[in-house]
């Protein structure tokens, strides 16, 4: 039951380069979207998450753009760093319902 | 503040053997939740509980997987019989509410042999 597609499955940047992943949602009473950075042997951990009231939101070198209409919804990551390199998830609540990641790396 | 806590870390069964996983969720989180990872692929949610009432558990095999929140507080996620597409990592999650950061603990890894 995959509500939440995410893109690319893979992607390697240079250190200082921009990341760009993108997430689109079928359910249109998802009203909370987060995004999880996962190192291998560990579990998630929470890195910005946004609510539809608002198209676009930055914590530091973070950035969620989300766009209503569209049902989708992007994780920038300016200035990339080789402590960057993890797997990202997408998800969306109702029920937290994730992507299936995407494997980072940044070479340095 | 302590974190989610789960054990045990490793489990290795033969198949048809059954497992236990415990779950002690960060104190005076009312939401739980139990996912099942596989390898490569997204966490696929399992279970959802708030305090000790389930509110979600459209995807959980109830023929062979059982879940219970005792008190409103920890939990346990039962397998039996296990299967060998049961191999994965089983994460537990705790929120203080329903739309608020999910907090993760560190899995169990089970291999089913």
């Amino acid at each position: 039951q995959q509500q939440v597609k995410q893109s690319p499955q893979s992607l390697i940047v240079q250190k200082g380069g921009i990341s760009i992943i993108n997430c689109a949602y079928e359910n249109t009473a998802f009203d909370y979207f987060p995004w999880y950075q996962q190192f291998p042997g560990k579990g998630p951990a929470l890195l910005i998450a946004i609510r539809p009231d608002v198209s676009e939101k930055k914590e530091g070198r973070f950035t969620i753009s989300f766009n209503k209409s569209a049902k989708q919804f992007s994780l920038h990551i300016m200035d990339s760093q080789p402590g960057d390199s993890a797997t990202y998830f997408c998800a969306a609540s109702g029920k937290l319902t994730f992507g299936e990641g995407t494997q980072l790396t940044v070479n340095p | 503040e302590a974190g989610v806590a789960q054990s045990p870390r490793y489990k290795i069964i033969e198949k048809r053997q059954s497992v236990a996983f415990w779950c002690n969720p960060i104190s005076g989180h009312a939401t739980l939740y139990w996912y099942q990872q596989i390898l490569g692929q997204g966490p696929k949610l399992l279970i959802q509980f708030q305090n000790n009432g389930v509110v979600d558990d459209s995807q959980l095999p109830k023929d062979r997987f059982s879940a219970e929140r005792l008190k409103g507080v920890d939990s346990t996620l039962k397998i039996q019989p296990a299967k060998l597409e049961d191999s994965a990592v089983y994460l537990c999650a705790s929120s203080l509410a329903r739309l608020t950061e999910a907090f993760f603990g560190q899995g169990t890894r089970l291999t089913v042999v």
